[in-house]
């Protein structure tokens, strides 16, 4: 079935460490986007890429890398994580869509802790 | 900037009464509004958009320009409406991106 898949689903490591969260579909859509969620603060955009060249920082790119490997696969990377980093990942895709109206799919998202 | 506003964290409310969730937007040209909804082990997932008018689930909601808002309404809340709820906005441009607000916990009591 067609759809967006992201691994770990959940990781627990330290300060400091280097961790990558990866992201893979199904739906041949162009553009991907890496969103974190914390309570009380929604979802915030981090990076997002509308094709395999192109790489957008969002609100929140401090501390974050991304890579864009294929069509289908969009990794974000942290390179130092720090436990404010602790929250929960959501990779999303869309299409353009008519008029640009695209919806975005979301993965099941990637729940990290950084002690 | 753009800025998406829900100023309730939660909501809660008795199943069979009407359902009103906040949105307001700051966007100084047209956007474009949704509203996605997360029900608990699911995915998020679209509800609706302004621009397709249409009902889901009995849930309807009006871009309002002048009140830059895009309130979601159902006159008769149900249990399984119990999610959480996120209004977003896409500046209507091929290159952009979709900004969420902070979300609205809806809790139906039975």
């Amino acid at each position: 079935d067609a759809d967006v898949t992201q691994t770990p689903r959940n990781r627990i490591t330290k300060t400091g460490k280097r961790i990558m969260l990866e992201c893979s579909q199904t739906k041949g859509h162009d553009r991907m986007y890496w969103y974190r969620q914390d309570p009380g603060l929604g979802l915030r955009l981090i990076y997002y890429s509308f094709d395999v060249k192109d790489i957008n920082k969002g609100e929140i790119s401090d501390g974050y890398s991304v890579s864009r490997q294929a069509q289908a696969k969009f990794s974000l990377s942290l390179e130092s994580a720090i436990p404010n980093q602790t929250a929960l990942y959501f990779c999303a895709t869309s299409d353009l869509g008519q008029g640009g109206a695209g919806e975005l799919f979301f993965g099941e998202g990637s729940r990290l802790t950084v002690l | 900037a753009q800025r998406v506003t829900q100023p309730e964290k939660l909501l809660s409310v008795f199943k069979g009464a009407p359902v009103e969730l906040k949105c307001n937007y700051s966007y100084s040209g047209s956007p474009e509004l949704f509203w996605y909804v997360q029900y608990s082990r699911q995915r998020l997932q679209l509800l609706l958009r302004h621009i397709s008018r249409e009902s889901i689930k009995g849930f309807t909601a009006d871009l309002n320009k002048g009140e830059t808002s895009f309130h979601l309404k159902k006159p008769f809340a149900q249990e399984e409406d119990s999610a959480m709820y996120y209004c977003a906005l896409r500046p209507y441009s091929s290159a952009s991106k979709i900004i969420f607000g902070s979300g609205t916990r809806l809790s139906i009591r039975p």
